[in-house]
């Protein structure tokens, strides 16, 4: 699975967007880019994932660059109980065994 | 109703005990996973199972030993606790197959003195 770089950490105000970065030059055609986010001490949570396309759902938008080496996840509406660990994490198609490799994240912290 | 759920939440025990974390999904799913994350906030899996059978073990040692009775349950049991297995375990689970997401349970944090 191909290795991804975060910031460390983003600050955001309360009711702007959030747009958190990601980069994956190494990600190959058959690896989908997922976020996760891990609000302070509880279980990781799933928000969204892609391939090629732009998604969204409820929670959040994914951008995914043409080149596919670099993505952006946006919170539209940010909120405190946003602020939480968000970690971009890589993963083939071809795996079976659905093991996700957490980096260290980017800490977004949301201010009124 | 909580989808991923492990008992208990917080474990403090003693060098050289044995222990058990317990998980339950009430999802449906057919795979389910171990994570330990260390005092430095690090996510890693553990064990992987589909269908009661392991299909991931990352290097564990050997004194960790999952059990799955079930498809709805895996267990956790550590033998001969050291200090440096004091950590945050979270369970997870999920459907197999590609692009299926992971949910998490609310995880154990594991103290040993």
């Amino acid at each position: 699975d191909a290795k991804t770089t975060q910031p460390t950490s983003m600050d955001c105000a309360e009711g702007r967007a959030a747009n958190l970065p990601c980069n994956h030059s190494t990600i190959s055609g058959n690896e989908y880019v997922y976020w996760y986010r891990q609000i302070h001490s509880q279980g990781p949570q799933y928000i969204i994932h892609g391939l090629k396309n732009n998604e969204t759902n409820e929670m959040a938008s994914l951008i995914i660059t043409e080149d596919r080496k670099s993505s952006t996840l946006i919170l539209p509406h940010a909120t405190l109980r946003d602020t939480a660990v968000y970690y971009c994490i890589v993963r083939g198609v071809s795996s079976n065994t659905g093991k996700l490799i957490f980096g260290q994240g980017t800490t977004l912290q949301v201010k009124p | 109703d909580t989808a991923v759920s492990q008992t208990p939440k917080y474990l403090v025990t003693q060098m050289g005990n044995d222990k058990s974390i317990k998980c339950e999904q009430n999802l449906g799913h057919d795979t389910m996973y171990w994570y330990k994350q260390d005092s430095k906030k690090f996510l890693k899996i553990m064990f992987s199972y589909n269908n009661k059978e392991l299909i991931i073990n990352e290097t564990v040692p050997n004194r960790f030993s999952p059990k799955s009775p079930d498809k709805a349950h895996l267990n956790l049991h550590i033998n001969s606790l050291e200090l440096g297995d004091s950590a945050v375990y979270f369970c997870a689970s999920s459907r197999t197959g590609q692009g299926n997401e992971q949910y998490f349970g609310p995880g154990t944090r594991l103290t040993v003195t």
